[in-house]
Parts: structure tokens; sequence; C-alpha cells
């Protein structure tokens, strides 16, 4: 079982829509979470970490359910340049002394005019 | 951009040979990481550079090695190649304070053939 996982979609949507991704982790003990962004041949990005009560971003919205073991993104009112692959990356806890990030295979979003 | 910067931006490669990739870390970045990107997944972590000392290892064979110079810049070695080794090689930087807020460069984009 991978330690990450995410739906690689694609999730094609129109302008202006509200779309959510969903990413679960196995391991209970990971403490740190975050969301890269990467666009099509380009380097992962920063888009936001995850706090345990929830973060806000702009039109994007970041949550941590611990219970269920997943987070997720959902993006409001798409624009055609979110188009990306959106990146989970879990913090376990064996990698807190070596600072490596394990990321999911991505999502990808297709956002349509 | 992130000042991370990577060398070469692309390079073709025999099974057998050996590589040898090259980073600048972001001014005031300690610290180095490696990843392996495969297409279609998520990065993967091959090892961490702090302070010129490895600092953790992923599930990679020895013949993948590195060093760290004394401005933090960062080698990747890759010693006798398999086609399997084909991949995006992205290096990532990151201070003390936030070392899972991590910068990535460009990506080295390595093909054996």
């Amino acid at each position: 079982r991978k330690e990450v996982e995410q739906d690689p979609g694609p999730f094609n949507v129109p302008e202006g829509a509200t779309v959510a991704f969903n990413c679960t982790y196995s391991n209970s003990a990971s403490q740190s979470f975050f969301w890269y962004r990467q666009d099509c041949r380009k380097e992962p990005k920063l888009l936001m970490s995850v706090y345990s009560s929830g973060n806000e971003d702009g039109r994007f919205t970041a949550q941590l359910n611990r219970a269920s073991q997943y987070i997720s993104l959902l993006i409001r009112d798409s624009k055609l340049s979110d188009s990306a692959t959106y990146l989970c990356v879990v913090i376990l806890p064996m990698d807190t002394g070596r600072r490596a990030l394990t990321f999911g295979s991505g999502t990808r979003l297709q956002v349509q005019p | 951009e992130t000042g991370v910067t990577q060398s070469p931006t692309h390079l073709i490669k025999t099974r057998g040979q050996q590589v040898t990739l090259r980073c600048s870390s972001q001014s005031g970045h300690n610290t180095v990481s490696w990843y392996q990107q495969a297409l279609g997944q998520g990065p993967q972590f091959i090892f961490q550079y702090y302070r010129e000392e490895e600092n953790g290892r992923g599930n990679f064979p020895p013949r993948f090695s590195g060093l760290q110079f004394p401005n933090y810049s960062s080698e990747l070695n890759v010693n006798a190649l398999e086609l399997d080794d084909s991949a995006l090689y992205l290096c990532a930087s990151s201070s003390d304070s936030t070392p899972y807020e991590q910068y990535f460069g460009p990506g080295t984009r390595l093909t054996v053939t």
C-alpha cells in the first residue's frame, strides 16, 4: 500500500466551477501536510501548508481530517490558470529527521473555457 | 522564481555511463534535497545534504551519491546508469527555520538509452 494516495484524474471542470481533491495517507502518526502545484514539465511549487484547523488562501482551502486520514484541497471559482497537477505531500514520522517530503502521484486538473 | 538553479537542463546518456547533475541552492538555504520524478509519478526522495553531510537517504542504491559544497551547492552522481534511471531529477533547497518548505529548481531531464 502506498504511503500517500491520490486520484490521478484528470478532473475536467468549466471555468468558475468549484473542485475538490482528496489525498489519503496511511501513517496515522504523520504530522505535517502540504499541497504543491506542478505545471506541465515544470518543477513543483509550494501552494499551501495544511493546518489542523484548516486554512484558506484566496480561492484555495485546505483541510485535514485526522480521523479518516486524508487531506483535501478545494478550489473555488476555477480559472484557466489553475490547470496543473496538484501534489499532496505528507511528512512521515521517519522523515522528521531527514526532512524528506513524501509525495502522492498527483491529481491533474484541467479547467476548460 | 525560487532562485534554485540546476544544470544541465537536459541530458542523454547510454546505459552503463556515469552522470553528474548540479544544483545551486537559494540564498540563505543550507539544505539541499534531491528527488527523482518518473513520468506520471510524484517526486521520490533520493537523499538530502545539510551542512555538507548526508542527512538522510531514500530507497535508492549506493550508485546514487552526492556532495554538498561549502557554498551549499550540491551534486548528484549516478554510476552505472540503467534505463529506469530516465526521469526528471529535481533539487530543492530549504532553511533550518522552515525545513519542509522546500523550493525546487527547474530540474534536469535525464534520458538513458
